[in-house]
């Protein structure tokens, strides 16, 4: 079962970095982790997505831990248009991502 | 390029009328995913073609809801009869090849429904 788990909720002060846990235990060898954001009125935004190691693009960072049952998302300074649900999917190759609640982010100035 | 584009973005209905809410891919992206979003949840898998053919359908609530995509690019989804509990967000995906591990999905704005 490709569950994740999240807080539901996280606070951030302006300009200071976030990170935001998923744990997805249930992990194995090729299933990949994806991170997407949605904010208000408007469909899930991809962020980042990952396998083993650790990747870096424009808008982000994933931390995925060394047994790959836990990782993390940085955004490293939090600005108010970082506010939003932030879900991480646990991809194990079934084509339908599986979303929880995910977590709700609030930046605040 | 131009994103997934979904219209109508708002969409009211009275209760048992039908509805068609249309999305467009990404020029070229072999499949095609619907979800129903609920509000404060997240997002629910419907149903997913790969080209015109509908390989998965086990998302479908019940048999008022039916999804096409004809000639493998523009899809619609289909809800006969509306219920009040039909009200929700409908997003629709695409993805380069076939959705296999790894690959991104890449989602619209949805429609959000109404039904009074």
């Amino acid at each position: 079962d490709a569950k994740t788990t999240q807080p539901n909720s996280m606070e951030s002060n302006e300009e200071e970095p976030v990170h935001l846990p998923c744990n997805h235990s249930t992990i194995s060898g090729t299933d990949y982790i994806h991170w997407y954001r949605q904010l208000p009125s408007q469909g899930p935004e991809y962020v980042i997505h990952g396998l083993t190691s650790n990747v870096n693009n424009r808008m982000a960072s994933l931390a995925i831990a060394e047994d790959r049952k836990s990782s993390t998302l940085i955004l490293h300074r939090a600005t108010l248009r970082d506010a939003a649900v932030y879900y991480c999917i646990h991809d194990s190759g079934t084509y339908k991502y599986i979303f929880g609640t995910g977590t709700r982010l609030k930046v605040l100035a | 390029g131009a994103g997934v584009s979904q219209s109508p973005r708002y969409k009211v209905a009275k209760r048992g009328q039908d509805v068609a809410l249309r999305c467009d891919p990404i020029s070229g992206h072999v499949s095609l995913f619907w979800y129903q979003q609920a509000l404060g949840q997240g997002p629910e898998f419907l149903t997913y073609f790969q080209n015109e053919a509908q390989l998965d359908k086990s998302g479908l609530p019940s048999d008022r809801f039916f999804a096409e995509r004809p000639e493998g690019s523009v899809s619609t989804l289909k809800i006969q009869r509306t219920q009040q509990e039909d009200s929700a967000v409908y997003l629709c995906a695409s993805t380069q090849e076939g959705g296999g591990v790894g690959e991104t999905q890449y989602f619209g704005p949805g429609t959000r429904l109404l039904v009074l």
